[in-house]
């Protein structure tokens, strides 16, 4: 079945410091891939999203590219904040399309200043 | 109101109470979602709804119950819970479009539940 995995946190990054989380999927056809966001204390919050290859979803300085090629939807930023400090999940809704949301382990990020 | 919104944001309850939790979304949307979301565990989907319709039930316990009067509302109801169960619930929501795909799904802040 279709699956997310994601690099092992918790991440712990100085401020102004580059950032990359790791994502890759395992699926059939084109599932449509995104990016959460949960801050302490509250629910997910969409980042961003890309719904076909090579697309690029971008928001608040994230961004992510779907590759195809490499099953990946890594996610980057160029320079952190302390306010960026919180769990992000990489998702994916499969090419069947039920609507059923596939989640990765979830990432810590901590961002020292 | 805007988004989806829980209440109440926090719940403590003895195994032996009956609690309900509930979930509106103000985002005109036709499904609707629970997941339970425990430390250091991935996030589990429990139900979901379609048109108020259920159409998934990922094998949760009884004491466990879900209701869907309309496509704005979605209530868990808790009975004989166990200690194991506290965890953070969320809801969520999305948007069947035509031709049967689904955009991406919105959540609310949650309910955290202590059971004692």
């Amino acid at each position: 079945g279709d699956s997310v995995t994601q690099m092992e946190g918790p991440v712990t990054l100085s401020e102004e410091a580059f950032l990359t989380i790791n994502c890759t999927y395992t699926a059939t056809g084109y599932p449509s891939l995104f990016w959460y966001v949960q801050y302490p204390g509250e629910g997910l919050q969409l980042l961003l999203k890309a719904t076909k290859a090579d697309d690029k979803g971008s928001n608040k300085g994230f961004e992510a590219t779907y590759r195809k090629e490499t099953t990946s939807f890594h996610l980057e930023k160029g320079s952190v904040q302390v306010s960026d400090s919180a769990v992000y999940f990489c998702a994916l809704i499969g090419s069947s399309n039920t609507g059923k949301l596939i989640f990765g382990q979830g990432t810590t990020l901590q961002v020292k200043p | 109101e805007t988004g989806v919104t829980q209440t109440p944001r926090h719940l403590v309850m003895g195994m032996t109470n009956k609690k309900s939790l509930k979930c509106e979304q103000h985002l005109g949307h036709n499904a609707m979602y629970w997941y339970k979301q425990s430390a250091k565990k991935p996030l589990e989907l429990m139900f979901v709804y379609n048109f108020k319709e259920q159409t998934e039930n990922n094998s949760v316990p009884s004491r466990f119950s879900p209701e869907c009067p309309n496509s704005s509302h979605l209530f868990l109801h808790l009975h004989t819970l166990q200690p194991e169960d506290s965890a953070l619930y969320l809801c969520a929501s999305s948007q069947e479009l035509a031709g049967g795909s689904y955009n991406e799904q919105f959540f609310g802040p949650g309910t955290r539940l202590t059971v004692l």
